[in-house]
Formats: C-alpha cells, sequence, structure tokens
C-alpha cells in the first residue's frame, strides 16, 4: 500500500540552527501539506503547497519556514534559526487530485531544540 | 473560517461499552468531515469520512459517524470497545480547497 516517508524519525538541534525535515509523498499526488503537534496539543496546519507553489498557509507560517519540492519526489519542510518553541512533531500529508479525496499522512518527525 | 469543537479531552470506557466521541464544527459551507486516530508514537491515520451522500458513515475497526447539518455535529461512535481502541482521534473539517483543520483531540482510555 502506498504511504507517506518522514525522514529522520527524529531531529535533534542546537536552538538557532537550520533543519530540514524530508517527506515522499505518495507519488501521483498532488496537493502536499505540513503540520506540527505541540506535545499534548492538537495538530495544527502549516502549510498546503499545490502546483509547485504555495496555496495556503496558517499564520504559524511565518518567513522562519519555507517549503521546496526539489526534485519529482521530495517535499521538505525547512526551518531557520529553531528556537526551543519549535519543539514538536512535524506531519507531512499528501493528497490526490478529486476533491473528495483525504490526505494521507506520514509517521512524523520528532523535532527537539536544544 | 471554520473551526472543528471536540467536547472531552478524555473519555474513559469499560471494554464491551458504547464509545461516544463528540464534534462539532463551524463552517460557512457544508464542509467534508473526517475522523482520524493516532495510536502512541505514531502518525495519524483515517478512520472514516465524510463528503457527499449518505450522512452515516462507516470506517474501519468498527467505528461510524454521523453527519447532522442541523447540529453541525459529526460524532463517532463504536458499539463496544476494545482494548486496542485506546488512542488519541481528532475531528478534522475541509471545504473545497482548504486544507484539514483539525480539533484539539480526544484520548480514548479503555478498561477491562
Amino acid at each position: 500500500e502506498p504511504e507517506v516517508t518522514q525522514t529522520p524519525s527524529h531531529q535533534v538541534t542546537q536552538m538557532g540552527q537550520e533543519v530540514i525535515l524530508r517527506c515522499v509523498p505518495i507519488s501521483n499526488h498532488l496537493y502536499f501539506y505540513w503540520y506540527r503537534q505541540i506535545l499534548g496539543q492538537k495538530v495544527e496546519f502549516l502549510v498546503s503547497f499545490y502546483n509547485n507553489e504555495i496555496s495556503e498557509k496558517s499564520e504559524i507560517f511565518d518567513d522562519q519556514f519555507s517549503v521546496e519540492r526539489p526534485d519529482g519526489s521530495n517535499f521538505t519542510l525547512k526551518i531557520r534559526s529553531t528556537k526551543l518553541e519549535d519543539s514538536a512533531m512535524y506531519f507531512c500529508a499528501s493528497r490526490g487530485t478529486g476533491e473528495l479525496s483525504e490526505a494521507f499522512f506520514g509517521q512524523g518527525t520528532r523535532l527537539t531544540v536544544v | 473560517a471554520q473551526s472543528v469543537t471536540q467536547l472531552g479531552s478524555h473519555v474513559s470506557v469499560s471494554e464491551g461499552a458504547l464509545v461516544l466521541l463528540r464534534c462539532n464544527y463551524s463552517s460557512s459551507v457544508p464542509p467534508y468531515l473526517f475522523w482520524y486516530v493516532q495510536y502512541p508514537n505514531q502518525g495519524l491515520q483515517l478512520l472514516l469520512k465524510y463528503t457527499t451522500g449518505a450522512t452515516l458513515v462507516k470506517g474501519i475497526n468498527g467505528f461510524e459517524a454521523e453527519f447532522k447539518k442541523s447540529e453541525t455535529s459529526f460524532h463517532l461512535t463504536k458499539p463496544s470497545a476494545h482494548m486496542s481502541d485506546a488512542a488519541e482521534y481528532f475531528c478534522a473539517v475541509r471545504q473545497a480547497g482548504t486544507a484539514l483543520i483539525f480539533g484539539k483531540g480526544t484520548t480514548l482510555s479503555v478498561s477491562s
């Protein structure tokens, strides 16, 4: 069964460093998303990406964040100048073209900023 | 703007008892509605979804949910809880062309 793959599963970084979280969406999907879940809190929408551009973003997704689809398979989230409060589980998701299609989520990357 | 409210951050039931997890939504137009489950240290798995058609939808693991437009609700039920149902459950809403918005989640505990 096709699945969304995220790497690494756990990333520890020092405050102020840049991190790149990687995702391989399901191959025929065209909509891509990043969400985050701070420990014990709800899953929050960060950004959606379609046709090589951001289609929607939340107020959380400020200039510290960027997304990229560098090739035909990867979808990355870059976080610059990481802060302690960026520590969270980051989920990537992808969705097919049908408007009624559901999003499939990866297993997540746990980011710990120390 | 759309939003989701899950009543009760924690629900505890005995094995074999009815499971009822509540979800209400706020949306200017009829939304698409979803329930996702998250087991410890895992990602989000789709349980069921409502998009159009029959308002009672059945999902995996014996769960079902009913879309009630008049009550703006999409409560999740299961007639008989199993120990393996213990997990975090998220209700989510999406309108056409927008991203999923999640509720705060409900932790389901099942005791023997």
